[in-house]
């Protein structure tokens, strides 16, 4: 079975500029997870889907951001407009059952915004 | 306050030797308590977790940890280290609060295995 698949790998964009990060998430798994990670804040959890409903959207910024999750094997994060600071390593994690199993993580996507 | 800690931001062994990587909590009532490792540019990976029963849990890759609740301590370990597992490694909690299930990283530590 294939992991969870992260696209782009790299993203280069401008500042000002909107971003969509895109994920889907093991089949058959119900919780997803997005997450940035830089290296002054460490890894972060930004929000937190189950069921495709969002349970937890704490983590996230400010409204630039948002993630939607139309359905169990498709979601996005949308950065809008972007700024220099939001370049990170962003991370989509998926598992059954949420926060207290094992998450399985995607490769991340680089985002580096000039 | 803070939920876990990781101590050591860096921790250097030489290779065969025992390794120890520290993580500590802070939470009330029954954590569930993971480990995850971090290879240079790709996601975290998991490694092995603690819900309930045996104190010492094994995982992936010869590692093992000892859930330590009078220490509030969840310490990962292996025997003999490798040159390859060098690389970042995280500790998590989760646990229960008001109804909703919470989650933490820690910050992480660099361990390096030096040949």
């Amino acid at each position: 079975d294939a992991g969870v698949i992260q696209s782009p790998r790299h993203e280069v964009t401008e500042m000002g500029q909107e971003v969509t990060l895109r994920c889907k998430p093991i089949s058959g798994h119900n919780s997803l997870f997005w997450y940035r990670q830089t290296m002054m804040r460490g890894l972060e959890l930004l929000i937190y889907f189950n069921n495709n409903v969002p349970i937890d959207d704490s983590g996230m910024p400010e409204d630039r951001f948002s993630a939607k999750m139309p359905n169990a094997s498709f979601s996005t994060l949308k950065i809008q407009p972007s700024e220099p600071r939001d370049s990170a390593v962003y991370f989509c994690a998926s598992t059954w059952g949420g926060k207290g199993y094992e998450q399985y993580f995607g490769p991340g996507t680089r985002l580096t915004v000039t | 306050a803070q939920s876990v800690a990781q101590p050591e931001d860096q921790v250097n062994v030489a290779e065969g030797n025992p390794l120890t990587v520290k993580c500590t909590y802070s939470v009330s009532g029954n954590p569930y308590l993971f480990w995850y490792v971090q290879y240079p540019n790709r996601g975290l990976q998991f490694l092995l977790k603690y819900i309930t029963g045996d104190n010492l849990v094994k995982g992936s890759y010869g590692f093992e940890a000892e859930f330590n609740k009078s220490q509030t301590s969840f310490h990962l370990k292996k025997p003999s280290a490798l040159v390859s597992d060098s690389a970042l490694y995280f500790c998590a909690v989760s646990y229960l609060q008001g109804g909703a299930n919470n989650l933490f990283f820690g910050t992480g530590t660099r361990l390096t295995v030096i040949p």
